[in-house]
């Protein structure tokens, strides 16, 4: 049964900082996916990660993929208040958009 | 091209009753996968329907069951409503059911609350 781990749960920044949210994932795939979701709302897709080695980036944020690690990262530099939401990745186990999902990133951007 | 869009937005049940979710599908997609998101967790996948046959279930009981119309829309129905059903609905679409790569697309969502 395909696991996917995210930490930290909660993320507290001040603005102007960096930090890295971690995404470990336990069987062997190369489609993750990112995704942010602000409150009562539905999932905003933020990258694609279609092989090993694979770095996106898209203003302040920054996501790369390490198969053989099974583990994603996603970077924030910089942050500032707009970035507060839940952050999700997702692993595709069946290449087949049957996504598993980790518990999700609580992201909170103080000035 | 409008995106995929869900009905209702809000819906409020009780303790045994049943309930049906409606997904219409982007224009062009025949793939139609539905989550469940309860508070404070992640999505989780409930089944996926690929013209008009289920292709494949998550761990949901037999009381979720669904339906793609030859449109490609799709219905989402949860008999014997229990308290922990109370979640966000989404579905999803995609273009085509193939290995490669196709960008799956979500919905707004159904907030089901069951009291």
């Amino acid at each position: 049964e395909l696991k996917v781990e995210q930490n930290p749960l909660f993320l507290s920044m001040q603005e102007g900082k960096n930090y890295t949210i971690y995404c470990n994932y336990s069987t062997t795939s190369d489609r993750l996916y990112w995704y942010r979701q602000d409150p009562g709302k539905s999932l905003e897709s933020l990258f694609v990660l279609l092989s090993n080695g694979a770095v996106k980036q898209e203003g302040r944020l920054m996501a790369s993929l390490d198969t053989k690690a099974r583990l994603s990262t996603l970077h924030i530099t910089a942050a500032v208040h707009d970035l507060s939401a839940t952050y999700f990745c997702a692993v595709d186990w069946e290449y087949g958009n049957k996504l598993v999902f980790g518990a999700g990133t609580i992201l909170r951007v103080k000035s | 091209e409008t995106g995929v869009t869900q009905s209702p937005t809000h819906l409020i049940k009780t303790r045994g009753q049943q309930v049906t979710l409606r997904c219409s599908s982007q224009s062009g997609h025949n793939t139609v996968s539905w989550y469940q998101q309860a508070l404070g967790q992640g999505p989780q996948f409930i089944f996926q329907y690929y013209r008009e046959e289920e292709n494949g279930r998550g761990n949901f009981p037999p009381r979720f069951s669904g339906l793609q119309f030859p449109n490609y829309s799709s219905e989402l129905n949860v008999n014997a409503l229990e308290l922990d059903d109370s979640a966000l609905y989404l579905c999803a679409s995609s273009p085509r059911l193939v290995p490669a790569y196709n960008e799956q697309f979500f919905g707004p969502g159904t907030r089901l609350t069951v009291l």
